[in-house]
């Protein structure tokens, strides 16, 4: 167990339709990260909160958002949803923003049909 | 139809031998290095990191090499066992960043 807890472990939902995803990073990290991990591109860095402030985007979709509230939680919101959002979405946390160890969540496997 | 998904390296050890999983890094200038273990339908489970003022680092039954020059980073398993498979991958740490590899197949044979 790294910790990290996410939620829901499983969802799925229509296309069209928004969902939002939440992590609970682990006790004392301040940093938290999303990432998505689809079976045709691997484990691809969306965007990155430090103490409630955004630090670096990757990949992401103008569709997606988040944020990392006061006690620390963050939420990934997608919405307009389509077939190819179709994937992994990990959370992970770390101490700082760089050169520490990320811990990841379980997951949350969404299904777009 | 045939299936589209990411090919993954692929590496079959028979149960009890020793596994070496390389891992070719972009950026020479990150300076921290992580390897996961992913199994199927969980998260990224961390096994080992290192920093780049080392070469050699070691764990229980696991060992993690950085060749700087090459920038080229393995992880060796040793008396490999079952509950060894998974999908592993390295991650490369640059400012505050990291970057995660496509990962490697390890199937333990019994």
């Amino acid at each position: 167990d790294s910790g990290v807890t996410q939620t829901p472990k499983h969802l799925i939902t229509a296309t069209g339709q928004r969902v939002t995803l939440r992590c609970s990073p682990r006790s004392g990290d301040l940093s938290v990260y999303w990432y998505q991990q689809s079976l045709d591109q691997g484990l691809q860095f969306l965007i990155q909160y430090y103490n409630g402030e955004e630090r670096a985007k990757g990949n992401i979709l103008e569709r997606f958002s988040a944020q990392q509230f006061p006690d620390l939680h963050s939420e990934l919101n997608l919405s307009s949803l389509e077939l190819g959002d179709s994937a992994l979405y990990f959370c992970a946390s770390s101490v700082t923003v760089a050169g520490n160890t990320i811990y990841f969540g379980e997951g949350s496997w969404l299904t777009v049909v | 139809g045939e299936s589209v998904g990411l090919h993954l390296p692929t590496l079959s050890v028979q149960e009890g031998d020793n596994s070496i999983i390389n891992c070719a890094y972009s950026n020479s200038a990150s300076d921290y290095f992580i390897w996961y273990k992913q199994e199927s339908g969980k998260g990224p489970q961390f096994i080992i990191d290192i920093r780049s003022n080392m070469d050699k680092r070691q764990g229980q039954r696991v060992t993690v090499l950085l060749n700087k020059t090459v920038k080229h980073l393995s992880l060796q398993i040793a008396a490999t066992q079952p509950g060894d498979s998974a999908v592993y991958f390295c991650a490369e740490n640059t400012g505050n960043q990291f970057y995660f590899g496509t990962g490697t197949s390890l199937t333990v044979i019994p």
